[in-house]
């Protein structure tokens, strides 16, 4: 099994639907999990970090963490055409102090007009 | 504020080609600092990561070399380019927390 897995889309939502991102991982010791947003040619941007069970949210994004499910997901509230991106998933890990992140492959987010 | 930057931005080299690609931190010290790559239609490979000057770590065997001659610079380099190491090549720095932080990136075209 990956450390981290997504979907890679496309998902295709309309403008002003709820997008849900979901990934999964293996490492039950797991406290840190990322969402990074990577317009295309762009490099990735850090969009949320959530280090707790249960809910953040920050402007029209939440992020959910489910320990026990070893399950995060990204909601994206209000869907627009600029959300258009691929979202990746991502968690230290490594011996050491977390000195790595594994990324997932990300999924690919297409907001329809 | 803390800035990285990378470049060039984009490179087209032959073949057998050297490859050198700088990445610099402004405004913090220490910093770990970590070499990406990104393939086409594909993930974020991590390449080398460093903890500090002259202390390189490698995560996947390849042609590919790291160097860190000041605490905030770190150097990707190579002897000889193949085809396959056309990709997107991000350098990424990592402050307090676990959080990474991308530069820009360099777009590689091997030719």
């Amino acid at each position: 099994q990956k450390e981290v897995e997504q979907n890679s889309g496309p998902l295709s939502v309309p403008e002003g639907a709820i997008a849900s991102l979901n990934c999964t991982y293996s490492d039950r010791v797991s406290q840190s999990f990322f969402w990074y947003r990577q317009y295309s040619g762009k490099s990735p941007e850090l969009i949320m970090s959530i280090y707790s069970n249960g809910d953040k949210e920050d402007g029209r994004f939440t992020a959910q963490l489910n320990k026990a499910s070893q399950y995060v997901s990204l909601l994206i509230r209000d869907s627009q055409p600029s959300d258009s991106a691929t979202y990746l998933c991502a968690l230290p890990r490594g011996p050491g102090g977390y000195q790595k992140v594994t990324f997932g492959i990300g999924t690919k987010l297409q907001v329809i007009p | 504020s803390q800035t990285i930057h990378q470049w060039p931005a984009t490179l087209v080299q032959p073949v057998g080609s050297p490859l050198s690609l700088e990445c610099t931190v402004e405004g913090t010290s220490n910093p770990n600092l970590y070499w990406y790559r990104q393939a086409a239609g594909r993930g974020l490979q991590l390449l080398f990561y460093s903890v500090g000057i002259g202390q390189i770590s490698s995560e996947v065997p390849q042609n590919l070399s790291a160097s860190r001659p000041q605490d905030r610079q770190f150097i990707l380099s190579s002897k000889k380019l193949l085809l396959s190491d056309s990709g997107f090549y991000l350098c990424a720095w990592r402050p307090q927390g676990y959080e990474q932080y991308f530069g820009p990136g360099t777009r590689l075209t091997v030719t």
